[in-house]
């Protein structure tokens, strides 16, 4: 799988955008970027994932740079509810056993500020 | 729906005891996971099981055996609890293929005494 970078932590305003980025510099063809966030060591939740378009749900926004070696979270109108660990994740197959892996890094920590 | 469940959410082992984690989904996905996470790092992979009747190491297996139950059903067990087995475990499920959204429990928090 390919890794991934991310800085360790951002603070975003109430209300503005989060632009949370990540690097992927070494990801291959047929491998997709995944975003998931973990709110107080709850279960890791989905958000949004992409192969090489921008991608966009209720949720939140997902921009790939057209070399596809990083990619950009946006969460349009973040609120303290949206203070968690972003997590990155570049999905592709594991050790040639036909499954497909989610490797976590340390992602990043949000901290939504009042 | 309930998605993905995972029993039991606390428990607390003495060093050399034994216990199960089970982890169960109502989902229909091929694929279980076992990821374990310690204080401020990342899920590691434990063990995976692409579809029934399979199960794979992960990048942290020692220490640790799983079964593929059924469909539904993918159970981890501690033989021999270690203190450095302390942590949270998560289960996930999902579709095969790489496209697709995984579901995680809510994890059980394991001390080792």
């Amino acid at each position: 799988d390919a890794k991934t970078t991310q800085p360790p932590s951002m603070d975003c305003a109430e209300g503005r955008a989060a632009n949370l980025p990540c690097n992927h510099s070494t990801i291959s063809g047929n491998e997709y970027v995944y975003w998931y966030r973990q709110i107080h060591s709850q279960g890791p939740q989905y958000i949004i994932h992409g192969l090489k378009n921008n991608e966009t749900n209720e949720m939140a926004s997902l921009i790939i740079t057209e070399d596809r070696k990083s990619s950009t979270l946006i969460l349009p109108h973040a609120t303290l509810r949206d203070t968690a660990v972003y997590y990155c994740i570049v999905r592709g197959l594991y050790s040639g056993a036909g499954s497909y892996q989610l490797t976590f890094g340390k992602g990043t920590k949000l901290s939504v500020i009042p | 729906n309930a998605g993905v469940t995972q029993t039991p959410k606390f428990q607390v082992l003495k060093t050399g005891q034994s216990m199960t984690l089970q982890c169960a989904q109502d989902m229909n996905h091929n694929s279980m996971y076992w990821y374990r996470q310690d204080p401020g790092m990342g899920l590691r992979l434990i063990y995976y099981s692409a579809s029934e009747g399979t199960t794979d190491k992960g990048e942290v297996p020692n220490g640790y055996n799983v079964s593929r139950l059924n469909k539904r059903e993918f159970s981890l067990r501690l033989e021999s609890a270690a203190p450095s087995q302390t942590s949270v475990y998560f289960c996930a499920s999902t579709e095969q293929g790489p496209s697709t959204e995984a579901f995680f429990g809510q994890g059980t928090r394991l001390t080792v005494v």
